[in-house]
């Protein structure tokens, strides 16, 4: 089945202890981003991933990190959370960057305390 | 500024009756132009999409949206509403040359009996 998995999906976490969110598609997708979703805000870009080795911020990126070392995995770091990125976070992939539609995984629901 | 905006933060509509959500858009080209539907505690997934030619376009569910340069707009609609259409519905746009998708702030939309 054609996916976008992330792990975890719940997760409770102290400030500033390093914590790690994958995200991996099956389809193949060149391009692959996150997004944080906070009420009344819809959803915002952390980073995205044209292809392999390449990564761009979003509007969002301060206090994120991401790697893309293969086409498919995209995963997102936090080196120091903060009670500021308690959010839900999406992981989304598309064939290529513009023109198709966007895959979003389920979502990953974080608490900083 | 370059914004997408989505004027309803709730709507309520009885089971069977009509449905439009409102979009605007406020970019120099017309960008690429989305729906997407959350529902509760799931991901996003997309409705239907607008890149050129014909101005009104059919979507998944029964769902259609009229693009209407002249007032920037992106209206989604559905002609009878079924209780499953509760959900969180955004409007996304990706500007012409650029990759980001940026999203509306949503709107949740309540079928009631």
């Amino acid at each position: 089945e054609a996916q976008v998995t992330q792990n975890p999906r719940y997760l409770i976490t102290v400030t500033g202890k390093k914590l790690t969110v994958t995200c991996s598609q099956n389809m193949n997708h060149e391009y692959m981003s996150w997004y944080r979703q906070d009420p009344g805000l819809g959803l915002r870009q952390i980073y995205y991933s044209m292809n392999v080795e390449v990564t761009d911020k979003g509007d969002v990126p301060e206090g994120y990190k991401v790697s893309r070392k293969e086409k498919r995995n995209f995963p997102l770091i936090l080196e120091s959370p903060s009670p500021n990125q308690t959010s839900l976070y999406f992981c989304a992939s598309s064939l290529r960057a513009v023109g198709y539609e966007q895959y979003f995984g389920p979502g990953t629901r974080l608490t900083v305390t | 500024a370059q914004s997408v905006t989505q004027p309803d933060i709730h709507i309520t509509v009885s089971e069977g009756a009509s449905l439009e959500l409102r979009c605007n858009y406020s970019y120099g080209a017309t960008p690429y132009l989305f729906w997407y539907v959350q529902s509760p505690g799931q991901g996003l997934q997309l409705l239907l999409k607008y890149f050129s030619g014909d101005t009104l376009v059919q979507g998944i569910k029964g769902f259609e949206a009229e693009f209407k340069r002249s007032q920037s707009s992106f209206n989604l609609r559905k002609p009878s509403v079924h209780w499953s259409d509760a959900a969180e519905y955004f409007c996304a746009v990706v500007p012409l040359g650029d990759y980001k998708l940026s999203f509306g702030a949503g709107t949740t939309v309540t079928v009631r009996a």
